[in-house]
């Protein structure tokens, strides 16, 4: 079946550091991916996506490519910021067969330190 | 403004007695759906609808009830709750009936604890 794996965390960072959070997947066809962000006592908002293998998804300079041949989908921001400080969730989506949604991953709780 | 409102926010109940939680969306989209939010877990999709009338289980459908008789509104139904559906739970709606390309645009969540 489908699964997202990805690190949990916490991640710990200084502002102004590189960012990446590790994405791999394992799925029939060919999904689309998403990364969703949750910021504390929020629902979840759509951050970047990406519908086919090569595809660069960006967002408020997050970025991730859709990396077919190793079925992953890395999150990469060049500069983190505090505000950034959220839970962070890959998923991929799902359809035909009896099945329509999003599957998860656990996600990853991102804390940045001034 | 565009949202997706889910009621109560937050829920203390017991044992076995009937609730009901409350989705809605002014979007007039075709797709909306059900998360639970466990630690450790990540989401898990409970039920979903592709259109009025149209309901299926998602991955985690036990103990759960849902009906779409409205384009607008997806209510969860709980009819014996127990301590284990104790959760933070997602109502989603997306604009059309696959999700598989489009933004799922998630409510503010509710926090359900089952004494």
């Amino acid at each position: 079946g489908n699964s997202v794996t990805q690190m949990e965390g916490p991640v710990t960072l200084s502002e102004e550091a590189f960012l990446t959070i590790n994405c791999t997947y394992t799925a029939t066809g060919y999904p689309s991916l998403f990364w969703y962000v949750q910021y504390p006592g929020e629902g979840l908002q759509l951050l970047l996506k990406a519908t086919k293998a090569d595809d660069k998804g960006s967002n408020k300079g997050f970025e991730a490519t859709y990396r077919k041949e190793t079925t992953s989908f890395h999150l990469e921001k060049g500069s983190v910021q505090v505000s950034d400080s959220a839970v962070y969730f890959c998923a991929l989506s799902r359809s035909g067969g009896g099945a329509d949604g999003l599957t998860f991953g656990k996600g990853t709780h991102l804390i940045i330190q001034p | 403004e565009a949202q997706v409102t889910q009621n109560p926010r937050y829920l203390i109940t017991v044992t076995g007695k009937k609730l009901t939680v409350t989705c809605s969306q002014n979007m007039n989209h075709e797709y909306m759906s059900w998360y639970r939010q466990d630690p450790g877990l990540g989401l898990r999709q409970i039920y979903y609808s592709m259109n009025v009338e149209v309901t299926d289980k998602g991955d985690v459908p036990e103990g759960y009830k849902v009906s779409r008789k409205e384009k607008r509104n997806f209510p969860l139904i709980l009819e014996s709750p127990s301590p284990n559906q104790t959760s933070l739970y997602f109502c989603a709606s997306s604009p059309l009936g696959l999700a598989a390309f489009n933004e799922q645009f998630f409510g503010p969540g509710t926090r359900l604890t089952v004494l």
